[in-house]
């Protein structure tokens, strides 16, 4: 099976930054996604990792390593429209079904 | 834009009614999902499907049904719902390519009284 944790909730300042963890555990690994959720509505795609290292969108950048079984989804310069859901998704190599972790929480203060 | 489409958005239906949840996408994907949402909990996979005439149970077992029979189609069906199978239903999709981005339809919020 995949172990996949996040943490519960995170609290921020608007303007600030932060940084959501992700663990997983699985076999055959072929990629982590990160997604996010607003309240009452779909998860919206964000990030695809499959390599090792930092990818970078704009004021949003996702880490992975694959030896440590470890993600970082990076918010910088918050506004209070990303005070959503962060869902970490892996995919393993027969890669029919994405499996999601619980989700972060994450509340922008201003 | 995702390209995936479910309707209805909302339902009110009362107990021992049959309902079917519709799900269609115009992107040609080979792999549909269905999953189901508490508010402010986590998505929980129901079914899912490789292609035409390929359904499989997901990770949460649930009383509904699925077919596909054409590409772009994954309906989801309760032949008797219940107070319990009050919650979201959100459909998905994914290309064919083992790294293709999954995409989510709006959801229906279904309540059962």
């Amino acid at each position: 099976g995949q172990n996949i944790d996040q943490p519960t909730e995170m609290t921020a300042t608007e303007g600030a930054i932060v940084q959501i963890n992700c663990t997983y555990q699985t076999s055959g690994f072929n990629g982590l996604f990160w997604y996010q959720q607003h309240a009452g509505e779909a998860p919206t795609f964000l990030s695809y990792n499959v390599l090792d290292g930092l990818e970078e969108k704009g004021r949003f950048s996702s880490f992975l390593s694959r030896s440590k079984g470890y993600s970082y989804l990076l918010l910088k310069e918050l506004q209070m429209k990303d005070s959503a859901s962060y869902l970490c998704a892996v995919i393993k190599a027969a890669g029919n079904k994405l499996t999601f972790g619980g989700g972060t929480r994450v509340l922008v203060k201003p | 834009e995702a390209d995936i489409y479910q309707t209805p958005r909302y339902l009110v239906i009362g107990t021992g009614k049959k309902i079917t949840l519709e799900c269609s996408q115009t992107m040609g994907h080979d792999k549909m999902y269905w999953y189901q949402q508490d508010p402010g909990m986590e998505l929980h996979l129901i079914h899912y499907s490789y292609g035409v005439n390929s359904t499989e149970k997901g990770d949460l077992s649930s009383e509904s049904t699925v077919s596909r029979i054409r590409t772009e189609h994954f309906p989801l069906t309760l032949e008797s719902a219940r107070p319990s199978h009050t919650s979201q239903y959100l459909c998905a999709s994914r290309p064919g390519t083992a790294i293709g981005e999954q995409y989510f339809g709006p959801g229906t919020r279904l309540t059962v009284t």
